[in-house]
């Protein structure tokens, strides 16, 4: 019942930006997308989330389209500390507590 | 401001004892979510709390499990009676529950049960 579809893995060059793809065709008006992140056995680390305009913060940038049916998380200086695995999560954040983590995007940062 | 805490970040138990588990939430957060995570597998809710009052268990297997938030104190996820089976990550998340129309859940490290 995953809302969300994302490539099972991708591998990023260190301090180049890592470009992680979202799709979720069937998010509703007042659904957030969320990502987070998971490094090695730690607990899930919250990165950001959005509703439909573009967010930025210390950590990454948020990209979602205009028809909100897909979107784009941006590491910009990928570092090997990113390795992990990302989660992209649509979830309206009050009444729709239960995050969905699915299989998520593993992502390896080489040197 | 420190995040979420929980103890003991690794459990090692028999079968058939109980495991007990304890999650603070970060300062100022006063709802409580618990969620597993088997091998190889996605994190699953479990259950979501606010300061003495269960709110939701439906991800709770019906028998040996149960969860508190006191009104003082950490939340505790007990399990009785453990199996193999309940070898797990099980971390725990808060959130301020502010009313806004978001609101963020930030986790904690986890602790590792291990049944032997």
């Amino acid at each position: 019942d995953a809302k969300t579809t994302q490539p099972p893995s991708m591998d990023c060059a260190e301090g180049r930006a890592a470009n992680l793809p979202c799709n979720h065709s069937t998010i509703s008006g007042n659904e957030y997308v969320y990502w987070y992140r998971q490094i090695h056995s730690q607990g899930p680390q919250y990165i950001i989330h959005g509703l439909k305009n573009n967010e930025t913060n210390e950590m990454a940038s948020l990209i979602i389209t205009e028809d909100r049916k897909s979107s784009t998380l941006i590491l910009p200086h990928a570092t090997l500390r990113d390795t992990a695995v990302y989660y992209c999560i649509v979830s309206d954040g009050s009444n729709d507590y239960k995050l969905s983590f699915g299989a998520g995007t593993t992502v390896t940062v080489r040197a | 401001n420190a995040g979420v805490m929980q103890n003991p970040r690794h459990l090692v138990r028999r079968r058939g004892q109980e495991a007990r588990l304890r999650c603070s939430p970060m300062k100022g957060h006063s709802h409580v979510y618990w969620y597993r995570q088997l091998p190889e597998e996605g994190l699953k809710f479990m259950v979501y709390l606010q300061k003495e009052n269960i709110i939701d268990e439906s991800g709770m297997p019906k028998e040996r499990f149960s969860a508190e938030f006191p009104k003082e104190g950490p939340s505790i996820l007990r399990i009785q009676q453990v199996v193999r089976g309940d070898s797990a990550a099980y971390f725990c998340a808060s959130s301020p529950r502010t009313g806004l129309s978001t609101d963020t859940q930030y986790f904690g490290p986890g602790t590792r049960l291990t049944v032997l």
